[in-house]
């Protein structure tokens, strides 16, 4: 049982480059999240998804993209990166049901645009 | 929509002292509230949650939290520290209608521990 995986842990990009942080989770979680934090700011949600095929936008989401075509997998995609995006990106996975349960987080992902 | 107040970017105590981090939410409908500690180039890990009942809640590692609905406080405190509670500690909170999976973090308290 690994709990939510992110990768890559460290990544540069170019301003204007794509690319996709991947989260993956094992715990047969229904709800996942993104977010980023930045100094000063706490963390900000991104996206969200309640179950596979449904997603949402949360607090900051432009610039991004999401999919959930499985339970597993919620990858964040940055089409054309900005140095705003400059950021820890964080990925959250928890159960959804009659009981309050908790967000597992991942190490985080630390990407820098130049 | 919600919001936190953590008024402390840092806190330093010496090992063994008592400590309290301050969080303040604001909120117009009923909430659930969170303590999380990141330790650094970690993620986030729960210390503790408020849901209801006892406004008296105790975490993981010695830490506890009390609620307060009039002063809309969730304050942390730890009896006496020690030089692994180093890390930084979010408050957050979450809407009790949709649900602990928005959850709106504050800022962050940085507690720094030392001999």
């Amino acid at each position: 049982n690994a709990g939510v995986t992110q990768t890559p842990k460290f990544q540069v990009l170019k301003t204007g480059q794509s690319m996709t942080l991947q989260c993956a989770q094992d715990m047969n979680h229904e709800y996942m999240s993104w977010y980023r934090q930045d100094p000063g700011m706490g963390l900000r949600l991104i996206h969200y998804s309640v179950g596979a095929g449904i997603t949402d936008q949360g607090e900051v989401p432009n610039g991004y993209n999401v999919s959930r075509s499985t339970t597993e997998d919620f990858p964040l995609r940055l089409l054309s990166a900005a140095p705003s995006q400059t950021s820890v990106y964080f990925c959250a996975s928890s159960y959804r049901g009659l009981a309050i349960d908790i967000q597992y987080f991942g190490a985080g992902t630390r990407l820098s645009v130049l | 929509a919600q919001s936190v107040t953590q008024l402390d970017s840092q806190v330093p105590v010496f090992e063994e002292a008592p400590v309290e981090l301050r969080c303040n939410y604001s909120s117009s409908v009923s909430v659930y509230l969170f303590w999380y500690v990141q330790y650094p180039n970690q993620g986030l890990q729960l210390l503790l949650k408020y849901l209801s009942g006892s406004t008296l809640v105790k975490g993981i590692n010695g830490f506890e939290a009390e609620f307060n609905k009039s002063q809309t406080s969730f304050h942390l405190r730890k009896p006496s520290v020690h030089i692994s509670d180093t890390a930084e500690y979010f408050c957050a909170v979450s809407d009790r209608d949709t649900g602990f999976q928005k959850l709106v973090f504050g800022t962050g308290t940085r507690l720094l521990v030392s001999p």
